[in-house]
Protein backbone atom coordinates (compact mmCIF):
# COMPACT_ATOMS: atom_id res chain seq x y z
CA UNK A 1 0.00 0.00 0.00
CA UNK A 2 1.65 3.02 -1.08
CA UNK A 3 2.12 5.66 1.93
CA UNK A 4 1.63 9.30 2.01
CA UNK A 5 3.37 11.46 -0.91
CA UNK A 6 4.34 14.85 -1.17
CA UNK A 7 5.94 16.76 -4.47
CA UNK A 8 8.32 18.47 -5.01
CA UNK A 9 11.01 17.11 -2.29
CA UNK A 10 12.79 20.35 -2.54
CA UNK A 11 11.34 23.53 -3.70
CA UNK A 12 13.27 26.77 -4.05
CA UNK A 13 11.30 30.20 -4.30
CA UNK A 14 12.36 34.71 -3.68
CA UNK A 15 11.18 36.68 -1.10
CA UNK A 16 7.63 38.05 -2.48
CA UNK A 17 6.56 35.23 -4.89
CA UNK A 18 3.88 32.22 -4.17
CA UNK A 19 4.85 28.52 -3.16
CA UNK A 20 2.34 25.63 -3.67
CA UNK A 21 2.76 22.14 -2.52
CA UNK A 22 0.56 18.77 -2.98
CA UNK A 23 0.18 16.22 -0.58
CA UNK A 24 -1.34 12.95 -1.83
CA UNK A 25 -2.83 10.99 1.40
CA UNK A 26 -3.26 6.98 1.98
CA UNK A 27 -5.75 5.27 -0.49
CA UNK A 28 -9.09 5.65 2.48
CA UNK A 29 -7.71 8.41 4.04
CA UNK A 30 -9.64 11.78 4.43
CA UNK A 31 -8.45 13.78 6.68
CA UNK A 32 -5.05 15.56 5.40
CA UNK A 33 -3.07 17.72 7.82
CA UNK A 34 -0.05 19.96 7.65
CA UNK A 35 2.71 20.86 9.35
CA UNK A 36 5.98 23.22 9.16
CA UNK A 37 9.02 22.39 11.07
CA UNK A 38 11.38 25.35 10.66
CA UNK A 39 15.01 25.11 11.60
CA UNK A 40 15.00 24.98 15.96
CA UNK A 41 11.68 24.76 16.29
CA UNK A 42 9.68 21.89 16.97
CA UNK A 43 7.22 20.85 14.34
CA UNK A 44 4.09 23.18 14.47
CA UNK A 45 0.43 22.29 13.20
CA UNK A 46 -0.96 24.71 10.35
CA UNK A 47 -4.05 23.31 8.95
CA UNK A 48 -6.14 19.86 8.90
CA UNK A 49 -8.98 19.18 6.30
CA UNK A 50 -11.21 16.51 6.33
CA UNK A 51 -13.97 15.34 3.76
CA UNK A 52 -13.11 18.73 2.03
CA UNK A 53 -13.08 21.23 4.41
CA UNK A 54 -10.30 23.19 6.46
CA UNK A 55 -11.63 21.97 9.98
CA UNK A 56 -9.00 23.64 11.93
CA UNK A 57 -6.04 25.89 11.52
CA UNK A 58 -3.01 26.35 13.36
CA UNK A 59 -1.58 30.37 14.39
CA UNK A 60 -0.96 30.84 11.24
CA UNK A 61 -0.87 34.06 9.23
CA UNK A 62 -3.98 34.35 6.13
CA UNK A 63 -1.33 33.66 3.57
CA UNK A 64 -0.81 30.68 4.45
CA UNK A 65 -3.91 28.37 2.76
CA UNK A 66 -4.49 25.49 1.14
CA UNK A 67 -7.62 23.21 -0.39
CA UNK A 68 -8.52 19.68 -0.18
CA UNK A 69 -9.92 18.37 -3.78
CA UNK A 70 -12.86 15.60 -3.63
CA UNK A 71 -10.32 12.90 -4.53
CA UNK A 72 -8.88 13.96 -0.93
CA UNK A 73 -5.54 15.08 -2.03
CA UNK A 74 -4.39 18.49 -0.65
CA UNK A 75 -2.72 21.65 -1.53
CA UNK A 76 -1.18 24.32 0.22
CA UNK A 77 -0.69 27.63 -0.62
CA UNK A 78 2.30 29.79 1.16
CA UNK A 79 1.70 33.58 -0.40
CA UNK A 80 4.21 36.84 -0.51
CA UNK A 81 6.82 34.00 1.06
CA UNK A 82 8.67 35.49 3.62
CA UNK A 83 12.26 34.75 4.24
CA UNK A 84 10.89 32.61 7.91
CA UNK A 85 8.81 30.22 5.38
CA UNK A 86 11.97 28.32 4.82
CA UNK A 87 11.40 24.91 6.48
CA UNK A 88 10.53 21.47 6.07
CA UNK A 89 6.36 21.22 5.59
CA UNK A 90 5.44 17.70 6.17
CA UNK A 91 2.07 16.28 5.27
CA UNK A 92 -0.11 13.61 7.14
CA UNK A 93 -3.57 11.97 6.63
CA UNK A 94 -5.60 9.82 8.66
CA UNK A 95 -8.97 8.36 8.80
CA UNK A 96 -10.76 10.47 10.33
CA UNK A 97 -14.66 9.98 12.41
CA UNK A 98 -15.35 13.56 12.96
CA UNK A 99 -16.33 14.17 16.54
CA UNK A 100 -14.23 11.02 18.11
CA UNK A 101 -11.05 10.88 18.76
CA UNK A 102 -8.31 11.56 15.89
CA UNK A 103 -6.66 8.26 14.78
CA UNK A 104 -3.02 7.33 13.70
CA UNK A 105 -1.49 9.81 11.35
CA UNK A 106 0.83 8.97 8.53
CA UNK A 107 3.56 11.41 7.46
CA UNK A 108 4.78 11.96 4.38
CA UNK A 109 8.56 12.32 3.78
CA UNK A 110 7.68 16.30 3.42
CA UNK A 111 8.63 19.36 1.38
CA UNK A 112 11.95 21.21 1.90
CA UNK A 113 11.23 24.73 0.83
CA UNK A 114 13.72 27.71 0.74
CA UNK A 115 12.86 31.15 0.18
CA UNK A 116 15.68 33.30 -1.21
CA UNK B 1 -3.15 27.22 25.93
CA UNK B 2 -1.64 23.80 25.55
CA UNK B 3 2.51 23.11 25.94
CA UNK B 4 3.85 20.01 25.50
CA UNK B 5 7.21 19.61 26.91
CA UNK B 6 9.73 16.99 26.12
CA UNK B 7 12.67 16.03 28.65
CA UNK B 8 15.28 15.50 28.02
CA UNK B 9 16.26 17.40 24.83
CA UNK B 10 19.00 14.81 24.05
CA UNK B 11 19.97 11.92 25.25
CA UNK B 12 22.73 9.11 24.71
CA UNK B 13 23.11 6.16 25.92
CA UNK B 14 25.08 2.55 25.09
CA UNK B 15 23.76 0.48 23.07
CA UNK B 16 21.62 -2.63 24.64
CA UNK B 17 20.46 0.00 27.34
CA UNK B 18 16.75 0.67 28.13
CA UNK B 19 15.65 4.29 28.86
CA UNK B 20 12.77 6.34 29.18
CA UNK B 21 11.88 9.79 27.26
CA UNK B 22 9.33 11.95 28.61
CA UNK B 23 6.84 14.19 27.67
CA UNK B 24 4.51 17.03 30.05
CA UNK B 25 1.66 18.67 28.68
CA UNK B 26 -0.35 21.08 30.94
CA UNK B 27 -4.04 20.61 29.49
CA UNK B 28 -5.15 17.21 30.53
CA UNK B 29 -8.38 17.43 28.09
CA UNK B 30 -6.41 16.31 25.10
CA UNK B 31 -8.36 13.55 22.81
CA UNK B 32 -4.77 11.30 22.38
CA UNK B 33 -1.03 11.76 22.87
CA UNK B 34 1.06 10.44 19.74
CA UNK B 35 4.83 9.38 20.01
CA UNK B 36 6.36 9.75 16.50
CA UNK B 37 9.96 9.16 15.20
CA UNK B 38 11.49 11.49 13.27
CA UNK B 39 14.85 10.60 11.22
CA UNK B 40 17.28 13.13 10.03
CA UNK B 41 15.52 14.91 6.25
CA UNK B 42 13.03 12.44 6.41
CA UNK B 43 9.00 12.68 7.49
CA UNK B 44 7.97 11.35 10.90
CA UNK B 45 7.22 8.17 11.56
CA UNK B 46 4.19 7.24 13.95
CA UNK B 47 5.11 4.80 16.85
CA UNK B 48 2.56 4.48 19.49
CA UNK B 49 -0.89 6.70 19.72
CA UNK B 50 -2.73 6.58 23.07
CA UNK B 51 -6.32 7.45 23.32
CA UNK B 52 -7.62 9.57 26.33
CA UNK B 53 -8.90 6.83 27.86
CA UNK B 54 -6.18 4.42 27.60
CA UNK B 55 -3.33 4.28 29.69
CA UNK B 56 -0.61 2.74 27.66
CA UNK B 57 0.19 1.13 24.44
CA UNK B 58 2.59 -1.45 23.25
CA UNK B 59 4.46 -2.36 19.98
CA UNK B 60 7.54 -4.34 19.96
CA UNK B 61 10.01 -2.68 21.87
CA UNK B 62 7.93 -0.35 22.70
CA UNK B 63 5.54 0.99 25.47
CA UNK B 64 4.12 4.30 25.97
CA UNK B 65 2.30 5.63 29.22
CA UNK B 66 -0.25 7.86 29.51
CA UNK B 67 -1.32 9.99 33.30
CA UNK B 68 -3.34 12.31 32.17
CA UNK B 69 -4.03 13.68 35.92
CA UNK B 70 -0.61 14.55 36.16
CA UNK B 71 0.08 15.81 32.41
CA UNK B 72 2.81 13.22 31.49
CA UNK B 73 3.26 10.47 29.07
CA UNK B 74 6.71 8.06 28.99
CA UNK B 75 8.13 6.44 26.29
CA UNK B 76 10.03 3.09 27.27
CA UNK B 77 12.56 1.87 25.00
CA UNK B 78 13.82 -1.47 25.99
CA UNK B 79 17.05 -3.13 24.96
CA UNK B 80 18.29 -0.02 22.78
CA UNK B 81 19.45 -0.47 19.12
CA UNK B 82 22.10 2.01 16.96
CA UNK B 83 18.96 1.76 14.98
CA UNK B 84 16.87 3.21 17.45
CA UNK B 85 18.64 6.56 16.87
CA UNK B 86 17.11 9.38 16.01
CA UNK B 87 14.41 12.13 16.96
CA UNK B 88 11.41 11.30 19.29
CA UNK B 89 8.10 14.07 19.23
CA UNK B 90 5.53 13.58 21.50
CA UNK B 91 2.66 15.36 20.04
CA UNK B 92 -1.34 16.09 22.12
CA UNK B 93 -4.69 16.12 20.34
CA UNK B 94 -6.90 18.70 21.11
CA UNK B 95 -8.52 20.56 19.23
CA UNK B 96 -5.17 20.10 17.29
CA UNK B 97 -1.93 18.75 17.25
CA UNK B 98 0.74 19.99 19.88
CA UNK B 99 4.21 18.69 19.19
CA UNK B 100 6.87 18.56 21.97
CA UNK B 101 10.27 19.80 20.40
CA UNK B 102 11.35 16.57 20.36
CA UNK B 103 14.56 14.16 22.17
CA UNK B 104 17.50 13.18 20.12
CA UNK B 105 18.33 10.11 21.18
CA UNK B 106 21.93 8.69 19.93
CA UNK B 107 22.63 5.03 20.79
CA UNK B 108 26.19 4.58 20.86
CA UNK B 109 27.37 0.86 19.27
Amino acid sequence: EAGVTQSPTHLIKTRGQQATLRCSPISGHTSVYWYQQALGLGLQFLLWYDEGEERNRGNFPPRFSGRQFPNYSSELNVNALELEDSALYLCASSFQVVGAATDTQYFGPGTRLTVL
Amino acid sequence: KQEVTQIPAALSVPEGENLVLNCSFTDSAIYNLQWFRQDPGKGLTSLLLIQSSQREQTSGRLNASLDKSSGRSTLYIAASQPGDSATYLCAVGDDKIIFGKGTRLHILP
